[in-house]
């Protein structure tokens, strides 16, 4: 399998401009996750799913952040309107099962808003 | 709420010494505990875990100790190498309802001095 695959890599925009960064998890794998990391703040989860269907939102920073899996092979996290504050690297990460079970990583959208 | 502190957030070491990286967590019911290494523009990718009933475990040249009193865990890396150098995260599971999910720490920078 190639691993969890993201794109695009990097993203550079314009504040208030609609961002959509996406991800295609490792087949077979129940558990989607959305991350965001930051200097000041670290890696913070910001939503997850459990086969498409969204489970825990409560990470997301607010309203101008939705995500969505449609199927089972992919997942976008749309930014409506950017910031500046929103310029981090946002991480998705895929797994067979919730807990005790290794999350599979992609290599990561770096994201700047100027 | 619940939070995972780690420390120290920079480490530097010669070459072939041991490097040990601390974390603590405020969950009594938390019962399992990975770590993730990162190198530089990759995402983490786990390197070793640790479950609750457990109270060492080894792989090569990392060991992770586990003190569930204490609520702390700790990541040991003997005889250091240059390839070591990366961010390590430590990570808890917590309960929020019927919800899983990973309480990450900051991060430890380490350095492997040649």
């Amino acid at each position: 399998d190639a691993g969890v695959i993201q794109s695009p890599r990097h993203e550079v925009t314009e504040m208030g401009q609609e961002v959509t960064l996406r991800c295609k998890p490792i087949s077979g794998h129940d558990y989607l996750f959305w991350y965001r990391q930051t200097m000041m703040r670290g890696l913070e989860l910001l939503i997850y799913f459990n086969n498409n269907v969204p489970i825990d939102d409560s990470g997301m920073p607010e309203d101008r952040f939705s995500a969505k899996m449609p199927n089972a092979s992919f997942s976008t996290l749309k930014i409506q309107p950017s910031e500046p504050r929103d310029s981090a690297v946002y991480f998705c990460a895929s797994s067979l099962r919730l807990v005790s079970h290794e999350q599979y990583f992609g290599p990561g959208t770096r994201l700047t808003v100027t | 709420g619940e939070n995972v502190e780690q420390h120290p957030s920079t480490l530097s070491v010669q070459e072939g010494d041991s490097a040990v990286i601390k974390c603590t967590y405020s969950d009594s019911a938390s019962n399992y505990f990975p770590w993730y290494k990162q190198e530089l523009g990759k995402g983490p990718q786990l390197i070793i875990d640790i479950r609750s009933n457990v109270g060492e475990k080894k792989d090569q040249r990392i060991a992770v100790t586990l003190n569930k009193t204490a609520k702390h865990f700790s990541l040991h890396i003997t005889e250091t190498q240059p390839e070591d150098s990366a961010v390590y995260f430590c990570a808890a599971s917590i309960r929020q309802g019927s919800n899983y999910q990973l309480i990450w720490g900051a991060g430890t920078k380490l350095i492997i001095k040649p």
